[in-house]
């Protein structure tokens, strides 16, 4: 049963466009959602997060956008850096549960 | 990922031997989480702990797996009589305090049984 979902396994972009990042959830209980990025051989670093309170979420080039009644997130990325290549995690939690559900990732690659 | 130290971050076992893994979390963080994750998988919650407590174990496998998190050292994530299913890359996150504060991950230690 997975409740957290990022059915794209891949995304290429060029450089200097934007990246969008989708994510989808089953679970009408969680309400507060993370990404995290990821290099080979490193843990996950925090990108951003959103309370459910909100629709959006805004730092620097990275915007997370929720959706609630379609229980769907994005990450938009602009303009996109080869550095932004990386493996893309959306998690989610709901209050009182420190547990992350994490999706499996979307592998973004930037070209230049 | 600055902070958060695991180690060993690579260890080779044998089946049937025990894999200690360790987690010193971030400075100022009391609450620590374990991750594991298989290849071409995300990540899946084990186990969460605070100082000498553990609070939510719903993650972890019923037999030959423990977690503890003493009052001083580092957390240790145990596990008994590895098999190679319990091949993959083990995680360590720690946060300041609950309530949803984003957790902060160490690079991981990757188990291989041989």
């Amino acid at each position: 049963d997975q409740q957290v979902k990022q059915n794209s396994p891949s995304l290429s972009v060029q450089e200097g466009r934007i990246s969008i990042l989708n994510c989808d959830y089953t679970n009408s209980m969680f309400d507060y959602f993370l990404w995290y990025k990821k290099y080979p051989a490193e843990g996950p670093t925090f990108l951003i997060s959103i309370s459910s309170i909100k629709d959006k979420n805004e730092d620097g080039r990275f915007t997370v956008f929720l959706n609630k009644s379609a229980k769907h997130l994005s990450l938009h990325i602009v303009p996109s850096q080869p550095g932004d290549s990386a493996v893309y995690f959306c998690a989610a939690t709901q209050g009182g549960s420190e547990k992350l559900v994490f999706g499996k990732g979307t592998k973004l690659t930037v070209n230049p | 990922n600055a902070g958060v130290m695991q180690n060993p971050r690579h260890l080779v076992r044998r089946r049937g031997q025990e894999a200690r893994l360790r987690c010193s979390p971030m400075k100022g963080h009391s609450h620590v989480y374990w991750y594991r994750q298989l290849p071409e998988e995300g990540l899946k919650f084990m186990v969460y702990l605070q100082k000498e407590n553990i609070i939510d174990e719903s993650g972890m496998p019923k037999e030959r797996f423990s977690a503890e998190f003493p009052k001083e050292g580092p957390s240790i994530l145990r596990i008994q009589q590895v098999v190679r299913g319990d091949s993959a890359a083990y995680f360590c996150a720690s946060s300041p305090w609950g309530g949803g504060q984003p957790q902060h991950f160490g690079d991981g230690t990757r188990l291989s049984i041989l």
